[in-house]
């Protein structure tokens, strides 16, 4: 079955960069697909940042501007969620997603989310 | 963007009731229309795809209708475990984007 894990800090100060790293087993990145990160913050609202697909091209949330790179380590089966400067606004609770498509676009696994809380 | 508005984004219904959420896009969004369910501390799970589509191992209580901008999920028979904050999500063109939630409790 496939599995999605979330790992990551915890805890970022204010202006640093957060990196998080999605781990998938059960199913190669590079196979099929598109890998995505998702957020949902306090307050429930949840935002879609971007993918990295399987032929290793993105497609970004516009809102993150220049701020977002999304990378992957075939070798590992993992890919990465970088954010550079962040606020307090960051403050989140951090979802890998696969992205499949029947019929229409649908996430149809989801990791169990890691929180990250940014504050000085 | 496309923008998506929930409501209601809190409901209170009785073990039995029916009960319907509503979603509506800033667009036409031709019924690329996703619905999720997320219960408490775990992560969303697909519930309705497609605008009417029934999602894998979901409950048959759970129904989706809708076209153009306004959309519908509909549980009937309410049960203690349907308990959740529900989200709709449009699938239409990138940024992927979703409602507000709808936070359904029991009575």
């Amino acid at each position: 079955d496939v599995q999605l894990q979330e790992s990551g800090p915890g805890l970022v100060k204010p202006s640093q960069s957060l990196s998080l790293t999605c781990s998938v087993t059960g199913y190669s990145i590079t196979s099929g697909y598109y890998w995505n990160w998702i957020r949902q913050f306090p307050g429930n609202k949840l935002e879609w940042m971007g993918y990295i697909s399987y032929d290793g091209s993105n497609n970004y949330n516009p809102s993150l501007k220049n701020r977002i790179s999304i990378t992957r380590d075939t070798s590992k089966n993992q890919f990465f969620l970088k954010l550079n400067s962040v606020t307090t606004e960051d403050t989140a609770t951090y979802y890998c997603a696969r992205e499949g498509l029947i019929t229409t676009v649908v996430f149809d696994y989801w990791g169990q989310g890691t929180t990250l809380t940014v504050s000085s | 963007d496309i923008q998506m508005t929930q409501s209601p984004a809190s409901l209170s219904a009785s073990v039995g009731e029916t009960v319907t959420i509503t979603c509506g896009a800033s667009e036409n969004i031709y019924g690329a229309l996703n619905w999720y369910q997320r219960k408490q501390g775990k992560s969303p799970q697909l519930l309705i795809y497609g605008a009417t589509n029934l999602a894998d191992g979901m409950s048959s209580r759970f129904s989706g209708s809708g076209s153009g901008r306004q959309y519908s999920l509909k549980i009937s028979s309410l049960h203690p475990d349907d308990v959740a904050t529900y989200y709709c999500q449009n699938v239409l063109s990138t940024p992927w984007t979703f409602g507000g939630g709808t936070k359904l409790e029991i009575k």
